[in-house]
């Protein structure tokens, strides 16, 4: 079982839709990144989260730590939203970061 | 410059051979990382620099990869005698400290013949 863990794994979306992209753990960890990554390659770090909530623009992003799991959520959805969404954790004590598989996120006008 | 640049942005190269993928931090940034994303998987860590600590190597596939880091600054990728399941883009991440955010470069792609 990957240690990092991402649902769906696909997602296709009407445009103005609220989204939720969904992150769970199974490992310690000191701090949970939200990255985004569109077509042609470039990752753009979104939210780094170690408790709580963070909020930018649409995106909001919480994380439970005592129950291991982190959403993504994206109000009023748009088509420049498509893009994969990766969740990382680092590991407690460690500096590597563990990934997850990401989200395939299709936004349709 | 104002983000991480990584150059060759792609390099096609026949097996056996070896390649260098080179990457400039963001000025200032002491932590610099190094990972692998192969066609259709995920993420996967290479290499980490934390300023002038010795480096965590162990995300490294095999002894043909090495990686150094002059100066606290530039860092290159060395693979050496190229392997097909070497293909893959090749990105590195700055950040300011250990744990900060992370800013990426836009990737070397490498493809193995």
């Amino acid at each position: 079982k990957n240690e990092v863990e991402q649902s769906p794994q696909n997602l296709t979306a009407q445009e103005g839709e609220f989204i939720t992209i969904n992150c769970s753990y199974s490992v310690g960890i000191s701090a949970l990144h939200w990255l985004q990554q569109h077509p042609g390659g470039g990752i753009v770090s979104l939210f780094m989260l170690s408790s709580g909530k963070k909020k930018h623009g649409r995106l909001i992003a919480t994380i439970n730590i005592q129950e291991k799991h982190s959403s993504l959520h994206i109000t009023a959805s748009h088509p420049r939203d498509s893009a994969v969404y990766i969740c990382a954790v680092r590991k407690g004590g460690s500096e590597k970061l563990v990934f997850g598989k990401g989200m395939k996120l299709t936004v349709n006008p | 410059g104002a983000g991480v640049s990584q150059s060759p942005s792609n390099k096609v190269t026949e097996k056996g051979k070896d390649v260098e993928l080179r990457c400039d931090p963001i000025s200032g940034h002491t932590a610099l990382y190094w990972y692998r994303q192969s066609l259709g998987q995920g993420l996967e860590f290479l290499i980490y620099f934390q300023g002038n600590s010795a480096p965590d190597k162990s995300g490294l596939p095999s002894d043909r990869f090495s990686a150094e880091r002059t100066g606290g600054s530039v860092s290159t990728l060395t693979i050496q005698r190229t392997q097909q399941e070497d293909s893959a883009v090749y990105l590195c991440a700055s950040s300011l400290s250990k744990t900060g955010e992370l800013f990426f470069g836009e990737g070397s792609r490498l493809t193995v013949l």
